[in-house]
This record gives structure tokens, sequence and C-alpha cells, in this order.
């Protein structure tokens, strides 16, 4: 158990619809990132969050938004939902961005299923 | 850009024997760590690497820090069933905030 929670465990939903995936990070720890790993595919980073602010972006899509609220819990909006989004999307933290080496723990994901 | 490439992609192997795992960028990383994924879960880190030319070893697996910092390697002695699953290396660059993970290795030990 890495201390990372995410809910829900599995979505399913239809075609346009919108979803808040949610990821509470481990005790201490201040940054969050988002990823999407696709069928067969590698983890693809989305966003991350420290303190609450945005720090970095990767390639998140415009119908794709995140937060970051003041007890450090993060959620993640994916609008206008495609086929092509289904996918696992996971959440990870870390204690500080730029320490010297980034370690960062993963929740178990959510697997969403667009149907 | 910056891209790690793992090699191989798929490796099928009977229990007991060796392996090798590879991961390459034209980039200098500031740390790499390697995870371990299994089906549906979330990624587990097994190993950070700092120091170029670093080895870690965790039971029967080694980690390597190529000396120049833009390689590294996994190696597994007399693998078993256990150790299938999907390897993950993941580079993080001076001044990045994010890590850039490689496509990953998947593994079958065969009993």
């Amino acid at each position: 158990d890495s201390g990372v929670t995410q809910t829900p465990k599995h979505l399913i939903t239809a075609t346009g619809q919108r979803v808040t995936l949610r990821c509470s990070p481990r005790s201490g720890d201040l940054s969050v990132y988002w990823y999407q790993q696709s069928l067969d595919q590698g983890l693809q980073f989305l966003i991350q969050y420290y303190n609450g602010e945005e720090r970095a972006k990767g390639n998140i899509l415009e119908r794709f938004s995140a937060q970051q609220f003041p007890d450090l819990h993060s959620e993640l909006n994916l609008s206008s939902l495609e086929l092509g989004d289904s996918a696992l999307y996971f959440c990870a933290s870390s204690v500080v961005p730029g320490k010297g080496y980034n370690e960062q723990f993963f929740g178990p994901g959510t697997r969403l299923t667009v149907l | 850009t910056q891209l790690l490439e793992q090699s191989p992609q798929f490796l099928s192997i009977q229990e007991g024997e060796n392996l090798t795992v590879y991961c390459n960028s034209s980039s200098v990383f500031s740390s790499l760590q390697w995870y371990r994924q299994e089906p549906g879960e979330g990624p587990v880190l097994l190993v950070t690497v700092v120091t170029g030319g670093e080895v870690k070893k965790l039971k029967r697996l080694t980690f390597q820090f190529g000396d120049a910092r833009k390689d590294s390697s996994l190696h597994i002695t007399a693998a078993q069933t256990g150790d299938t699953g999907l390897y993950l290396c993941a580079g993080a660059f001076q001044g990045a905030q994010k890590l850039v993970f490689g496509q990953g290795t998947r593994l079958t030990i065969n009993p």
C-alpha cells in the first residue's frame, strides 16, 4: 500500500458525459501528479500540482482539468468524454519537487470506461 | 523532447534464467527510477539511482546507472514467476518537475 488513495476504482459512463476522479496523496506529500495509461501504452503525464498550485503540464486535453484543494487532495475532471478517453488514470504524490530526485508513489488507479 | 527508450518491449523466459532490461536516452538524467506494475494496479517504486556508475541491489535485482547518466539497466538473476510484470524506467531531468516514463518492458516468467 503506497498510501495514495484514489476513488472510484472503476467508472463506466457514456460519451459526452463528465466525470470527476479523486486522489488523496500520502500524508506529508505536497505534490500530486496525474497520469493516463491506455491499453498497452506507457504512462502519459497529464498535470502536476504542488501545494494547491499548478506546477507542470503535460499532454492534457483542453476537455480535462484538475485542481488541488487546501487539504491537498486533488480532483481530475474529464468532460465531453470520448471513446478514446477510456484508460487507467493514476495519481501519484511526492514530498517536494526539485529536492534532487523525484520519487513518486502511485495510487491504485481509476479504470474509466466510456461506452 | 526528452525520451526514454526501453528494450526489449516484451520478454518471455523460463524460471531460473537471467535477464537484463535496458533504458536509454540521449539526454542526461538528474535521477532515474525503476518501477514494477502488475495488471490493473499502480506502479510500485523499486529503486532510485542518482550518481553516474551507481549500482544498487534489491535481492535478485541489480540496477545500474550509466557513467554518463544517460542510461540504466535492470538485471534479474534466477528469475521467478513472481517477477512477472511491467517494468518501467522513469527519468527526471534537471529542473524538470515531472518524470518521463519509458514505454516499459513486459516480462513474463514461465514455470
